[in-house]
């Protein structure tokens, strides 16, 4: 069964203090893994692609990394407006269109 | 540019009620998901459409559950009658097809069942 799992559940830092979140999975062939920022009251909001393993794409203080079992988003000096929640899906090859969600990080950075 | 549309944004119904959400995809997008988030169970898909044509229902929780796409740019998701397990966020998004997991979500709906 295609599965995702994301660590931790919740995460506070520092403004400045660096850290990383976590994206492992299981899924037969895949497609392609996406990372998603979701504010309180809002929906998600797309924010990378990563398709094969070795692959980082990079926006403002966030970097997506992505290995063959599992994903990483790095967020470098964050600053309080970076708090939401991160979510991290996959789209498996046998699956059509569909996309299986992770169940989160709770990002919380305080000034 | 309008995003995806969904109402009613809040909705608190009794138990046994029929329950009726909405959504607008984007125009031109080809691709339409609702999916349900709970505090337990994260992100489901219920079910997704391609050009109108549902596609992967299986995450649908029961017969109680239907949805349909009568045109490019309008669903609805149906709950009759509706449990206070159902109670959760209902989103809809929407994406051209093909364009991989780059999904455009809605505001959602918050339905709360008594």
């Amino acid at each position: 069964e295609d599965q995702v799992t994301q660590s931790p559940e919740a995460l506070r830092l520092q403004e400045g203090e660096s850290s990383s979140l976590n994206c492992s999975y299981t899924v037969s062939g895949l497609r392609g893994l996406f990372w998603y920022r979701q504010d309180p009251g809002k929906g998600p909001e797309f924010l990378f692609t990563l398709y094969s393993a070795g692959e980082e794409k990079e926006k403002e203080r966030l970097k997506a990394t992505l290995t063959k079992k599992e994903s990483f988003l790095h967020i470098t000096a964050p600053k309080p407006e970076d708090s939401a929640t991160y979510l991290c899906a996959v789209q498996a090859g046998n699956q059509g269109g569909k996309l299986i969600f992770g169940q989160g990080t709770e990002l919380s950075v305080k000034p | 540019d309008a995003g995806v549309i969904q109402s009613p944004r809040h909705e608190v119904t009794e138990m046994g009620q029929e329950v009726t959400l909405r959504c607008k995809p984007i125009s031109g997008h080809n691709s339409l998901f609702w999916y349900r988030q709970t505090m337990m169970r994260g992100l489901e898909l219920l079910i997704y459409f391609n050009n109108n044509v549902p596609i992967d229902d299986s995450g649908m929780p029961e017969d109680r559950f239907s949805a349909k796409m009568p045109n490019a740019s309008f669903s609805t998701l149906k709950i009759q009658p509706s449990e206070p397990r159902d109670s959760a966020v209902y989103f809809c998004a929407s994406r051209l097809a093909g364009a991989g997991g780059e999904l455009f979500f809605g505001e959602g709906s918050r339905l709360t069942v008594l």
